[in-house]
């Protein structure tokens, strides 16, 4: 079945302390992206990669990291998690065929992550 | 400002009714436009593209007004699974930045 998978899928953590949310497409995507969703916001852009080795920031990209070794998994990175990073994390991947302009094509979403920093 | 603004709603519906909505976009360079399906928070899922010429899918008809800066999406004969949260979404072709709306609340009642 295809799909994305984000783990885990809720979290709960402290100020300071390093985390990383994972995620993982078997679809053979070269688009990855990252969404944080928050009440009356709307998803938002943290990072995106076209390709392995290629990311690039998005709208809010203050606070997070992001690697692409592999095609498959796209890890979010929270070096140093503050409250403001409490929100609901969405991972999209979506097949270009090796032309950017195709990174827009149909999204597929993970089920999200529920991310508290206390 | 936001790029891409939307009436949050709720539009209640009565069950087959038709219930029509906006979205705004404020970058003139966007060439691709996308309406989303979100059920409570769960993950977004594409309901469908927009075209120049506008487009229907079954009961859906999404419309975009390039001159005015909108698209639009109308729900015809609205059935109680069709509520949700709608999503528009604005893309750029050169790269890979997507622009969601904060999304309009559909509610179809009995």
């Amino acid at each position: 079945e295809a799909q994305v998978t984000q783990n885990p899928r809720y979290l709960i953590t402290v100020t300071g302390k390093k985390l990383t949310v994972t995620c993982s497409q078997n679809m053979n995507h070269e688009y990855m992206s990252w969404y944080r969703q928050d009440p009356g916001l709307g998803l938002r852009q943290i990072y995106y990669s076209m390709n392995v080795e290629v990311t690039d920031k998005g709208d809010v990209p203050e606070g997070y990291k992001v690697s692409r070794k592999e095609k498959r998994n796209f890890p979010l990175i929270l070096e140093s998690p503050s409250p403001n990073q409490t929100s609901l994390y969405f991972c999209a991947s979506s097949a270009t065929g090796g032309q950017p302009h195709l990174a827009k094509n149909i999204q597929y979403f993970g089920a999200g992550t529920r991310l508290s920093v206390l | 400002r936001k790029e891409v603004e939307q009436d949050p709603g709720p539009f209640n519906v009565p069950e087959g009714a038709t219930v029509a909505f906006n979205c705004t976009y404020s970058n003139s360079a966007s060439q691709s436009f996308f309406w989303y399906r979100q059920d409570c928070r769960k993950e977004p899922k594409l309901l469908m593209s927009v075209y120049s010429s506008g487009n229907e899918d079954g009961r859906f008809t999404a419309q975009l007004n390039r001159a005015s800066q909108y698209i639009s999406l109308l729900i015809r004969d609205s059935k109680l699974s069709d509520s949700a949260t709608y999503l528009c979404v604005a893309g750029f072709d050169s790269w890979g930045k997507l622009q969601f709306g904060a999304g309009t609340q559909v509610v179809v009642t009995p």
